[in-house]
This record gives structure tokens, C-alpha cells and sequence, in this order.
């Protein structure tokens, strides 16, 4: 079952810029977590946020969550090259294990 | 620094063969997972376990087995591959209690032939 949808599914911007990527989901959760994943490798975990958390910070991310819309968003402010790659959420139900969307695809350009 | 690894980055198998896919983690989690991904569909679980000798189906669980004999070892087994299992598998792993990041190997990428 998929639980967390991104959009958009891809986004292309220049170095400097900020970039947002939203993730929306179903059911009621406990937290909700964001990775990254560059091409061909494992998912790396960015930043968690729990269901009685509205913002959280982290370096340049920033990540809101709005559990009556049961939406989030990650914000990645002045973005480098290095930030292309793949970027999931993922909800935790309480029961382990994480349900995944199917992710958003981040190109910065130098 | 957690470490995950999985046991081969890269595999080319015939149907009808089996397969092993092994992960193994060095920090005593509780938790282990088997994530297939592929292009449009995200992460989808496939197995995992909260200890040893235990497991649970996850969501695409047909076609796969799994062994979990010692707390570090996570197996996943495909008995007879098809061409529909080619993807990149993912094993993960987390502390216990319910919250938590998951740590991630690097992955393996299957292709049947």
C-alpha cells in the first residue's frame, strides 16, 4: 500500500534557489520521516518529524507538517549541486515499519 | 556510524534460479527490512523482522522468503526468480521502541534473465 505520495514527481532548478517537494499521505500517523537517495545507492535519513511537531529545522531543511490535511513538505533553501538526487517521505504508523511514496527527483544546476 | 551491507551490489540470475540476498548490520537493532524499489512505484516492503527467528509479511511478500537466524543477519530468498523480481533490492534496518530513523544498505540490483 502506499502511503506517502510526493509532488512533484520531478524538479529541476539552478544552484541558489530554493527548492520544495510535498508529500501527502492517508491514514493517521506518528511521525514522518524524509530521505534522500542518490542514484544507485541506499536511502540516507534527513529529518523526522512527530505527529505534535508543526516545523522542524535542520541545516539548510526545513519541513512542516499539517496532520488535518495530512500533508508535509520539505524545503531545501539555497540549493548546491550536490543536492540532486531523490527525496522520500516516508509515515510511520506505529506498527515498525515505515510506508514510503514514490519520491520526487531534485536536479540542481550549477 | 550504523553499517548495513548487503552482500552483493550487483547480481545477474536465470529464471527459475535461487537467490540469496544478504544484509548484515553491527549495531544490535532489533528490526530488519526487505525493500524492493522500483522506477514509479517507490519503496515497497516486502518482508521484515523485529527479532530473531520472527517475521512478518510486508506488502508484496509473494515470491519471496526470508531467514533471520542470528540478530545481525537478514536473508532474502527468492526460490525460483523471475523475470518480474529484476529491481533494486533494499534492506534496512532500526533501534527498537516506535519511533526512529531506518538505516539502509547500499543496495542490491537484481536482473533476471
Amino acid at each position: 500500500s502506499q502511503q506517502g505520495e510526493e509532488d512533484p514527481q520531478a524538479l529541476s532548478i539552478q544552484e541558489g534557489e530554493n527548492a520544495t517537494m510535498n508529500c501527502s499521505y492517508k491514514t493517521s500517523i506518528n511521525n514522518l520521516q524524509w530521505y534522500r537517495q542518490n542514484s544507485g545507492r541506499g536511502l540516507v535519513h534527513l529529518i523526522l518529524i512527530r505527529s505534535n511537531e508543526r516545523e522542524k529545522h535542520s541545516g539548510r531543511l526545513r519541513v512542516t507538517l499539517d496532520t488535518s490535511k495530512k500533508s508535509s513538505s520539505l524545503l531545501i533553501t539555497a540549493s548546491r549541486a550536490a543536492d540532486t538526487a531523490s527525496y522520500f517521505c516516508a509515515t510511520d504508523t506505529g506498527f515498525q515499519k515505515l510506508v514510503f511514496g514514490t519520491g520526487t527527483r531534485l536536479l540542481v544546476s550549477p | 556510524d550504523v553499517k548495513v551491507t548487503q552482500s552483493s551490489r550487483y547480481l545477474v540470475k536465470r529464471t527459475g534460479e535461487k537467490v540469496f540476498l544478504e544484509c548484515v548490520q553491527d549495531m544490535d537493532h532489533e528490526n530488519m527490512f526487505w525493500y524492493r524499489q522500483d522506477p514509479g512505484l517507490g519503496l515497497r516492503l516486502i518482508y521484515f523482522s523485529y527479532d530473531v527467528k520472527m517475521k512478518e509479511k510486508g506488502d508484496i511478500p509473494e515470491g519471496y522468503s526470508v531467514s533471520r537466524e542470528k540478530k545481525e543477519r537478514f536473508s532474502l530468498i527468492l526460490e525460483s526468480a523471475s523475470t518480474n523480481q529484476t529491481s533494486m533490492y533494499l534492506c534496512a534496518t532500526r533501534g527498537g521502541g516506535d519511533t526512529g530513523e531506518l538505516f539502509f544498505g547500499e543496495g542490491s540490483r537484481l536482473t533476471v534473465l
